[in-house]
């Protein structure tokens, strides 16, 4: 069974830093490319972050680009996300999640998002 | 950046109906194109990838359709479980990804 555990997140002044770390187990973490959504409180989902699964490519959206950086250490399956000049509009509950590709018709493999931890809530707020 | 707009953002029905949301992208995202089912303080769960195919354990009365820019998520026989919010995401490469607003699906 894949499990994912988010932790880490907590109150912070605006400006401040935060590490979030997820454990992941019962899959072969080396070999998925992995993923940060958040979820601001009574919004939608926003995608953050991708990684490689060897951690040789990672992608932000813009609003995060510079400030936050996602990696990896596959020696620990873990997936980490350091959370630098944080604002007000980074307040969320942030989910670490596991991408998969599959198989979908004309020779395509789509990559989606199959399993999700449960999510750890930042608050920037002074 | 690939917009995704969905429609409609909440929408009332009864069990039984057939509900039908749709998912608009600013260009196309060919059938890189998935959809999820959120409840109130539960992480997302995949119902559909690649627009048209079930992922496993998915019940049959969840349909997806479209290609290009233009994708449809149906519900044949709402279910008391249904209920929930449901998203629409883009994978079209793997640099910028973007999900649609939302549709929340409650009870008439």
């Amino acid at each position: 069974e894949v499990q994912l555990v988010e932790s880490g997140g907590g109150l912070v002044q605006p400006g401040g830093s935060l590490r979030l770390s997820c454990p992941a187990s019962g899959f072969t973490f080396s070999i998925y490319w992995m993923t940060w959504v958040r979820q601001a409180p009574g919004k939608g989902l926003e995608w953050v972050a991708n990684i490689k699964g060897d951690g040789s490519e990672k992608y932000y959206v813009d609003s995060v680009r510079g400030r936050f950086t996602i990696s990896r250490d596959n020696a620990k399956n873990s997936l980490f996300l350091q959370m630098n000049g944080l604002r007000a509009e980074d307040t969320a509950v942030y989910y670490c999640a596991r991408v998969d590709y599959y198989a979908s018709g004309w020779g395509t493999y789509c990559p989606a998002i199959d399993s999700w931890g449960q999510g750890t809530l930042v608050t920037v707020s002074s | 950046d690939i917009q995704m707009t969905q429609s409609p953002s909440s929408l009332s029905a009864s069990v039984g109906d057939r509900v039908t949301i749709t998912c608009r992208a600013s260009q196309t995202v060919n059938n890189y194109l998935n959809w999820y089912q959120q409840k109130p303080g539960k992480a997302p769960k995949l119902l559909i990838f690649g627009a048209s195919s079930l992922q496993s354990g998915v019940p049959s009365r969840f349909s997806g359709s479209g290609s290009g820019t233009d994708f449809t998520l149906t519900i044949s026989g709402l279910q008391l479980e249904d209920f929930a919010t449901y998203y629409c995401h883009q994978s079209y490469g793997a640099t910028t990804w973007t999900f649609g607003q939302g549709t929340k699906v409650e009870i008439k």
